[in-house]
């Protein structure tokens, strides 16, 4: 198994570009999440999807969209980079949203990082 | 909300033993979790508290008392490749979403 993949690994953008960040699981898991992660600062929830065909905001939403493609897919999209959007994203999975307040980990995937200028 | 405080650094000689001290605030806790991530790279589980007291996995622990909403992550024996980031993270019932710490970046020397 990979596990959690994400694509790319690097990407630098100008401001007011667009991209789609790219997230796939195949342990069968339900659940999905983004993440980004600044310096000096823990993991903060962009979105997340409880499970195929259900997407909700997570702690900093503005400024990105998601789609739940199917059960393996969560893409994440910049619609117009912005220079605070500069950051590393990570995208998660779990197998069950409602076991994961009792304990159940969160996979994570390698990161995706991004610069716009 | 909820908030986390954790050291921002912490620093320790191989073969020590090191704390990470994780304190909270937050309405309905349910419980606490510790994640590592060397280098920037993917976060990993390491360990999770619902009930007090202490958790054993190898040479780390993790221990929660839920009356002074703090926890701790313990290391034993400390080793090179155990230095990296480690982050507290706390789920609430209602929102099986964990809120992350900062994060605590240990520093092993040799």
């Amino acid at each position: 198994n990979a596990g959690v993949t994400q694509t790319p690994k690097f990407q630098v953008l100008k401001t007011g570009q667009s991209m789609t960040l790219q997230c796939a699981q195949d342990m069968n898991h339900n659940s999905m999440y983004w993440y980004r992660q600044d310096p000096g600062m823990g993991l903060r929830l962009i979105y997340y999807s409880a499970s195929e065909g259900t997407t909700d905001k997570g702690e900093v939403p503005n400024g990105y969209n998601v789609s739940r493609l199917n059960k393996r897919e969560f893409s994440l999209r910049l619609e117009s980079a912005a220079p605070s959007q500069t950051s590393v994203y990570f995208c998660a999975s779990s197998a069950s949203s409602s076991m994961l307040s009792r304990g159940e980990t969160q996979y994570f995937g390698p990161g995706t990082r991004l610069l716009v200028l | 909300g909820q908030s986390l405080e954790q050291p921002s650094e912490v620093t320790a000689v191989e073969g020590a033993i090191v704390q990470i001290n994780c304190t909270y605030q937050t309405s309905g806790f349910y419980g606490l979790s510790w994640y590592q991530q060397h280098d920037g790279g993917a976060p990993t589980f390491l360990s999770y508290n619902a009930l007090d007291g202490l958790e054993e996995t190898g040479r780390f622990s993790s221990f929660l008392s839920r009356s002074d909403s703090y926890g701790y992550l313990l290391l034993q024996e400390l080793q090179m490749k155990d230095s990296a980031s480690y982050f507290c993270a706390v789920t609430v019932g209602g929102s099986y979403i964990p809120t992350f710490g900062r994060g605590t970046s240990l520093i092993v020397h040799p």
